[in-house]
């Protein structure tokens, strides 16, 4: 069975600063790894995702990922946090050997607090 | 950018009714999907669907649910007796393909009295 783990309910950083959201991951074999963003009231929208090749996934609005296979880790970053990526990122998994139906799993869920 | 949209935005439905959330998947993708999220909780997978048939389902997706893809274009959700646990935001997604990502819907809040 495939899992996530995000073990922080909520993040707090200060404008400006450096931010990482922390994301584990279990399946078998490799995997494709994803982050969302989930605003007040919205769907989930994509941020980006590491399917093959280099480690550190750049994607949407300045986020980034580092897939570490040897700690099962899949971090998200941003060098420069800003009050409006006050957030939920969710930190999702899919196994390459689930055959046709594509299921993400999902993790809990972290709330990012950006401050000025 | 191309969107899920679905409907309606909020659902309220008593105890035992059937009720049926809709979406209409974005027009190229040949995957989707309905996900929920209870208040507070995480994000749950329900089912999957590609090439008119249920690729895989969830153990929360039971009897109660099914889903269907009446003309080509909506994607539907049907609970047939809802319950209170069954309270949630339903979200609709859909892949091209089935390693790419999912665009979500904004979703549909259920409400089950």
């Amino acid at each position: 069975a495939q899992s996530v783990a995000q073990p922080e309910d909520q993040v707090n950083v200060a404008e400006g600063n450096p931010l990482t959201v922390k994301c584990t991951y279990s399946v078998s074999g490799n995997p494709y790894l994803f982050w969302y963003v989930q605003y007040p009231n919205r769907g989930l929208q994509f941020l980006l995702k590491y399917i093959t090749g280099d480690n550190l996934v750049k994607g949407s609005y300045g986020f980034e990922a580092e897939f570490n296979k040897s700690q099962t880790s899949f971090h998200l970053k941003k060098p420069s946090a800003l009050v409006s990526d006050s957030a939920l990122y969710f930190c999702a998994v899919r196994g390459r050997l689930t055959g046709g139906g594509n299921k993400l799993t999902f993790g809990t869920g972290t709330q990012l607090k950006v401050e000025l | 950018e191309p969107e899920v949209t679905q409907t309606p935005s909020h659902q309220v439905t008593q105890m035992g009714q059937e009720v049926i959330l809709r979406c209409v998947p974005i027009s190229n993708h040949l995957y989707f999907y309905w996900y929920r999220q209870i208040l507070g909780q995480k994000v749950e997978f329900l089912v999957s669907f590609y090439n008119n048939e249920i690729s895989e389902k969830s153990e929360i997706f039971d009897d109660q649910f099914s889903v269907e893809r009446p003309d080509g274009s909506n994607f539907t959700l049907k609970i047939r007796s809802t319950k209170l646990e069954d309270s949630a935001m339903y979200f609709c997604a859909s892949s091209r393909l089935g390693n790419e990502k999912l665009f979500f819907g904004s979703g549909t809040q259920l409400s089950v009295l």
